[in-house]
């Protein structure tokens, strides 16, 4: 089975540090996403990359960043986290060819 | 530009059918998908439905598809409390966007 990790379920973090939200998937796919769920807005994509060190800007890029260093792992990063970005944040992986998309299981962020 | 809509809320009875609309705006969608967030994990791929059939049934589940008025739908019959879950209908374009475009969801809730 394709498996998307997380590395985290859970965080805390004040007002003004570094977030580093991971990502990491098995099954060698080109393409991964980083998503936010608020609710009532649904899912709304971050950014995405469909290679290594390749990146694009999602619908809501503002506030992040991004890094894919290798194919399997896919690194959000909130250069100065603030409270509006207390979210569920979303990753996501797949291939060109395949039907879906697989999703880990999602890290409800925080910030105080 | 694409858009997906569906309601937010829908409450139904256990053991009656539940009907969970989408409508979406662009033409050339090859697959559009249904995928289930049940409470605290990430999405899940329920069915999808490629562009060219118009129903789709797989067990308790059938989804329909109106292409001409855009229109796609998920029926779940002899609901059950189990499917009490954020259902998210998302499109995928051709011409390599591989990346879904997500519907708001709508909330299942399932009483006795």
């Amino acid at each position: 089975d394709v498996k998307v990790t997380q590395s985290s379920r859970y965080l805390v973090k004040r007002t003004g540090e570094k977030v580093f939200l991971e990502c990491v998937q098995d099954m060698d796919h080109e393409n991964m996403f980083w998503y936010r769920q608020d609710p009532g807005l649904g899912l709304r994509l971050i950014y995405f990359s469909y290679d290594v060190k390749m990146k694009e800007k999602g619908d809501i890029p503002e506030g992040y960043s991004v890094s894919r260093e290798k194919k399997e792992r896919f690194s959000l990063i909130l250069e100065s986290a603030s409270t509006n970005q207390t979210s569920m944040y979303l990753c996501a992986s797949n291939t060109g060819a395949d039907t879906e998309a697989f999703f880990g299981q999602g890290t409800r962020l925080t910030v105080v | 530009g694409e858009d997906v809509e569906q309601s937010l809320f829908l409450s139904v009875r256990e053991g009656d059918s539940s009907v969970i609309n989408c409508t979406y705006t662009d033409s050339s969608s090859t697959y559009l998908y249904w995928y289930k967030q049940e409470p605290g994990a990430g999405l899940q791929l329920l069915t999808y439905i490629f562009s060219n059939m118009d129903m789709k049934q797989d067990q308790r589940l059938t989804v329909l598809l109106n292409k001409k008025d855009k229109h796609l739908s998920l029926r779940i019959a002899d609901t059950q409390t189990g499917d009490s879950a954020i259902y998210f209908c998302a499109e995928r374009s051709p011409g390599g966007s591989y990346i879904p475009t997500f519907g708001r969801g709508t909330s299942l809730i399932v009483h006795p």
